[in-house]
């Protein structure tokens, strides 16, 4: 079964500080994805990657940045944490290419107070 | 700009009854649609549709795909609730990979 790991369930931090959230996948998967979920607006991509140290924008990269050094972990970093980026945060995993089915994690519920 | 909309984003049902729902998309060189359903977790795969016409069955489970008028259904029959989710579709276009993703279908089913 393919496993995608998330660092914590639930997080709660201050305004300002730098947050790192991290995933790992264990089934050798070249794409991972980093999504934000929340109420009425379904999940929305922020960053995804396809290979190790590559990486790509998605429909809301702004306040975040990515760090994949190797292939099975790819970390979600936000800079100076604000609270309206208090969201549950999902990472997810595919193979390259021959399929669109992505493997999710657990998700990460983080809060900026 | 891509789009998927999902209906209706919640309904009640009681156990037994029959849910139908909806995913329309506009979305630039569609290749696939895909349905998750979310507990209070990680979103698991369903169906994966790529062909228009042909349904997709697990279970009580069925969803088809009409690429002429860019929607597809849903259904769940006999329901059960262990059925009550959060049910996301989502569309793979012209960047292999990437998935646009709907708002969502909350599905309550009542004892």
């Amino acid at each position: 079964d393919v496993k995608v790991t998330q660092s914590s369930r639930y997080l709660v931090k201050r305004t300002g500080e730098k947050v790192f959230l991290e995933c790992v996948q264990d089934m050798d998967h070249e794409n991972m994805f980093w999504y934000r979920q929340d109420p009425g607006l379904g999940l929305r991509l922020i960053y995804f990657s396809y290979d190790v140290k590559m990486k790509e924008k998605g429909d809301i990269p702004e306040g975040y940045s990515v760090s994949r050094e190797k292939k099975e972990r790819f970390s979600l970093i936000l800079e100076s944490a604000s609270t309206n980026q208090t969201s549950m945060y999902l990472c997810a995993s595919s193979r390259l290419a021959g399929t669109y089915e992505q493997y999710f994690g657990p998700g990460t519920r983080l809060t900026v107070t | 700009e891509d789009k998927v909309v999902q209906s209706p984003l919640s309904l009640v049902v009681h156990e037994g009854d029959t849910v139908t729902l909806n995913c329309s998309y506009e979305v630039t060189n569609f290749r696939s649609l895909l349905w998750y359903k979310q507990e209070k977790k990680a979103p698991t795969f369903l169906f994966m549709l790529t062909s228009s016409g042909i349904e997709k069955k697990s279970g009580r489970l069925s969803s088809i795909l009409d690429k002429k008028e860019l929607f597809s259904i849903l259904n769940i029959t006999a329901t059960q609730t262990g059925d009550s989710a959060v049910y996301l579709c989502a569309v793979g276009g012209v960047s292999w990979g990437k998935l646009q993703f709907g708002a969502g279908t909350q599905v309550v089913v009542t004892p």
